[in-house]
């Protein structure tokens, strides 16, 4: 069974950095895309981009391109997302994804508050 | 970018009535990547469909998908309450993966 596993809720100020993470089990992590969705309060979804552990190849959508940076560390079966300097206007719940064929597995969701 | 729009953006229906929700994309989504997922209040999104058809584990039979190329459908029969939720589709195979708007299902 495919499991996803996020960490957990941060609380950090303007400015700061961060970085969350997602651990995949129960399929090959290497050969499979895995990715970050957001959402907003009150809000849909929306997708920011993707990783292909195996050769890091990375795909960001153009709304979240120099945003932030996805990466994935292939020994730990572990994907990230990073900010450099939030904003309050990061705010939101992060969820992570992944595809193995057709399936489309997520992570619980993470709540990053961004508030001086 | 595949651009993915869904109508109506509310359905407000009667138990045990059909919902039948569109997702219709700006081009042809490949390899049948194409995925609803159900959303309430204060929860994450749960998977109801993937690979255009196929029910993901626990969902009631109630719940089907159809539809190719560019045009997908979500059909829910026999409503309840439980049912009110926004429903979500999403396109997986070509990169930016994407999500439509939502649909919102109030059951009255």
């Amino acid at each position: 069974e495919v499991q996803l596993v996020q960490s957990g809720a941060e609380v950090k100020k303007p400015g700061e950095s961060l970085k969350i993470s997602c651990k995949g089990s129960g399929y090959s992590f290497t050969n499979h895309w895995i990715g970050w969705v957001r959402q907003m309060p009150g809000k849909g979804l929306e997708w920011m981009g993707i990783i292909y552990p195996s050769d890091s190849d990375t795909r960001y959508s153009p709304s979240f391109q120099g945003q932030v940076t996805i990466s994935a560390d292939m020994s730990i079966t572990t994907a990230y997302l990073q900010w450099s300097s939030l904003r309050a206007s990061d705010t939101a719940v992060y969820y992570c994804t992944a595809r193995t064929g057709t399936y489309i597995s997520w992570g619980q969701g993470a709540l990053v508050t961004v508030s001086s | 970018e595949i651009v993915l729009t869904q109508s109506p953006g509310t359905l407000s229906l009667s138990p045990g009535e059909r919902a039948t929700l569109s997702c219709r994309a700006s081009q042809s989504v490949s390899s049948n990547y194409l995925a609803w997922y159900q959303q309430k209040p204060g929860q994450a999104p749960r998977l109801v469909i993937y690979g255009v058809s196929t029910r993901a584990t626990g969902i009631p039979d109630k719940f089907s998908g159809s539809g190719s190329g560019t045009d997908f459908t979500l059909t829910i029969n026999r409503l309840e309450p439980e049912d009110s939720a926004v429903y979500y589709c999403q396109q997986y195979g070509g990169s930016p993966w994407t999500f439509g708007q939502g649909t919102k299902v109030e059951i009255k």
